[in-house]
């Protein structure tokens, strides 16, 4: 139980494109999900917590009119990265927990290249 | 504000040698500590996590965990490792909501054959 997944995995995109990435949790309802990003070879740095129905709590310095974060139902969220540019390639991985539990259950990752 | 120290970049072991990963933490309340591995590419999965009681923490895969209040830490360890333990380990430290989960700069494992 208690499976999350991303969709895509991979992702190439042009300079100036917008790209979207979904997160669902496959067997239970998220009341809360989070976006992390990862540099390589660094730890997970949290960008945002969203909870359904609600506007997304965005960490300081991270730009939520670039990272546009939605959670329209207790299953899935998404993020998606506005006006993509080089920068911004990088892992991207959610999590979701259910109720008031501490344990976050892991997506796999997104993969995006910016070219 | 919480955070999660783990002091060793890189442990290279032998297979079949013991492992301990270490980790160190700041948290002004009862802390919830886990660990996580990752493979390449791929997501975290949770290897264990101490909520309360028992300080010893049983985890799949061989892993234990020691929570150790008076010393802040929470390493982790394995009698003996195999070369599919290679992959790097975070520790993590959270509240009970876990809407304030920060990780460690992560522990690349490499293991000699």
């Amino acid at each position: 139980g208690a499976v999350v997944s991303q969709h895509p995995s991979r992702v190439i995109c042009k300079s100036g494109t917008s790209v979207k990435i979904e997160c669902r949790s496959l067997d239970f309802q998220a009341t809360t999900m989070f976006w992390y990003r990862q540099f390589p070879k660094q730890s997970l740095m949290l960008m945002a917590t969203s909870n359904e129905g609600s506007k997304a709590t965005y960490e300081q310095g991270v730009e939520k009119d670039k990272f546009l974060i939605n959670h329209a139902s207790l299953t899935l969220s998404t993020l998606t990265v506005t006006s993509a540019h080089p920068e911004d390639s990088s892992f991207y991985i959610c999590s979701a927990i259910a109720g008031g539990l501490a344990e976050q259950y892991f997506g796999p990752g997104t993969r995006l290249t910016v070219t | 504000a919480q955070s999660v120290t783990q002091p060793d970049i890189h442990i290279t072991v032998s297979e079949g040698a013991s492992l301990e990963l270490r980790c160190n933490y700041s948290y002004g309340a009862t802390p919830y500590l886990f660990w996580y591995v990752q493979s390449p590419g791929q997501g975290l999965q949770l290897l264990l996590k101490y909520f309360s009681g028992d300080t010893l923490v049983q985890g799949i895969k061989g892993f234990e965990a020691e929570f150790k209040r008076s010393q802040s830490s929470f390493n982790l360890r394995k009698p003996s490792v195999h070369w599919s333990d290679a992959a790097e380990y975070f520790c993590a430290v959270g509240s009970y909501n876990n809407n304030d989960m920060r990780f460690g700069a992560g522990t690349r494992l490499t293991v000699k054959p």
